[in-house]
């Protein structure tokens, strides 16, 4: 069974720091693009960051950006979202998913969806 | 950044009815668009890929259309499961963006 499960989350203050993984099973990971997407407490969905499978091509929201950084060891099937200064804006589930190619030069849906860590920053 | 748009925000409807859900770009997005459905607490799933594409084991009942700026989502004929939030969201360029969500609500 594909399987993406998130883990790390957890309560922290402004300004400090937190590290979240997301572990893969279930499918090739070292073949898949992969990919951060948050939601607010009763909002809508943000995507935040990509990863090539090789992690040669990364990019990130603009909310994030010089914050957090997007990492994958692909030995270990793990993908990892560090987070840095974070505010309290930055409360959330965060999400990993699996990047499934769609076509085009570098077209991504997702198309696996792990079922969420909750970042409180308060 | 590409600004997508959906509408309405809020559908009530029946089981049993033909729905329509609305999503815009703010510019051209080439058909690399997806539809996911969210019910409270869950992740989001995959239902439509490029616009028209059915997910994997996705019921028919779910269909996607559209070009260019403006794509749709129809529910053929709503069932119970369906009641939820419903999000499109552009994969033509970086960064990826959704829309604000359409909730789906029994009438």
């Amino acid at each position: 069974e594909v399987q993406l499960v998130e883990s790390g989350g957890g309560l922290v203050q402004p300004g400090g720091s937190l590290r979240l993984s997301c572990a893969a099973s279930g499918f090739t990971f070292s073949s898949y693009s992969m990919n951060w997407v948050r939601q607010a407490p009763g909002k809508g969905l943000e995507w935040l960051s990509y990863i090539n499978s090789v992690s040669s091509a990364i990019y990130y929201a603009v909310s994030v950006k010089g914050r957090f950084t997007i990492s994958r060891d692909n030995a270990m099937n793990t993908l990892s979202l560090q987070m840095n200064s974070l505010r309290a804006e930055d409360t959330a589930v965060y999400y990993c998913a699996r990047g499934f190619y769609g076509g085009g030069a570098n077209n991504f849906y997702m198309d696996v969806w792990g079922k969420g860590t909750t970042v409180t920053v308060s | 950044d590409i600004q997508m748009t959906q509408s309405p925000s809020t559908l009530s409807a029946s089981v049993g009815d033909r729905v329509t859900i609305t999503c815009r770009a703010s510019q051209s997005i080439s058909g690399f668009l997806a539809w996911y459905q969210q019910k409270p607490g869950r992740a989001p799933k995959l239902l439509i890929y490029k616009a028209s594409s059915l997910g994997s084991g996705v019921p028919s009942r779910f269909s996607g259309s559209g070009s260019g700026t403006e794509f749709t989502l129809t529910i053929s004929s709503l069932q119970p499961d369906d009641f939820a939030t419903y999000y499109c969201q552009q994969y033509n360029s970086y960064p990826y963006t959704f829309g604000q969500g359409t909730k789906l609500e029994i009438k």
